[in-house]
């Protein structure tokens, strides 16, 4: 089964509107982290924003968002006033386990972004 | 801070032969990562260093890949011989930054590898 699924391969947004990437996520592991990256054309990922497990409430990062219900598993990415540098693919990413020990990122397929002027 | 660096950015090799690519992390950074992302999908960890031993090499097709983080510092990515399914871009990606980066692993710019 997948670990981290994105059910969106693509979207077109107006510029200047609000943009949800949708992500959910499977693990039976109680201390797990979920993360966000951009990666544009040129190939470099980005990291965006992070949520633990256990944090209270929402990860904000300056215009990215991140909306986790943690019962329905979800962790989708809200980018507010989208801007066209936008325009990228977003991967939706877990790490499972205790933060104490760093591990390796279990990435989706991708969301495709484009914003439209 | 400098980024991850990586080299050669691009290559282009036939099948069956050897390809080696290089990855230098951040100062300082402990944990250091490869990840393969072929076209059209989300990249898959092949293996995980810390300091110069691997923590998991569990989706490394040993029978190909090898890798080596001999001094702790800077790693090198082998395949020999490579397969036309090989052709991807490698990242190479490291962590151990302190504050408000604590989670975040930093990527290189990614070695793009085309077997014909």
């Amino acid at each position: 089964a997948q670990k981290i699924t994105q059910t969106q391969p693509g979207m077109f947004v107006q510029e200047k509107e609000a943009v949800t990437l949708d992500c959910t996520y499977d693990t039976s592991d109680p201390s797990y982290g979920l993360f966000w990256y951009k990666q544009p054309s040129s190939g470099e990922m980005i990291f965006l924003i992070y949520q633990g497990s256990y944090d209270q409430q929402n990860a904000t990062e300056g215009r990215y968002s991140l909306n986790f219900q943690k019962a329905r598993k979800s962790a989708n990415l809200v980018i507010s006033a989208s801007q066209l540098g936008d325009s990228a693919m977003y991967f939706c990413a877990m790490r499972e386990g205790h933060r104490g020990g760093a591990d390796g990122l279990t990435f989706g397929k991708g969301t495709h972004l484009i914003i439209q002027p | 801070e400098a980024g991850v660096a990586q080299s050669p950015r691009y290559k282009i090799i036939e099948k069956r032969q050897s390809v080696a690519f290089w990855c230098n992390p951040i100062s300082g950074h402990a944990t250091l990562y490869w990840y393969q992302q072929i076209l059209g999908q989300g990249p898959k960890l092949l293996i995980q260093f810390q300091n110069n031993g691997v923590v998991d090499d569990s989706q490394l097709p040993k029978d190909r890949f090898s890798a080596e983080r001999l001094k702790g510092v800077d790693s090198t990515l082998k395949i020999q011989p490579a397969k036309l399914e090989d052709s991807a871009v490698y990242l190479c990606a490291s962590e151990g930054g302190q504050g408000p980066n604590l989670y975040e692993q930093y990527f290189g710019p990614g070695t793009r590898l085309t077997v014909t």
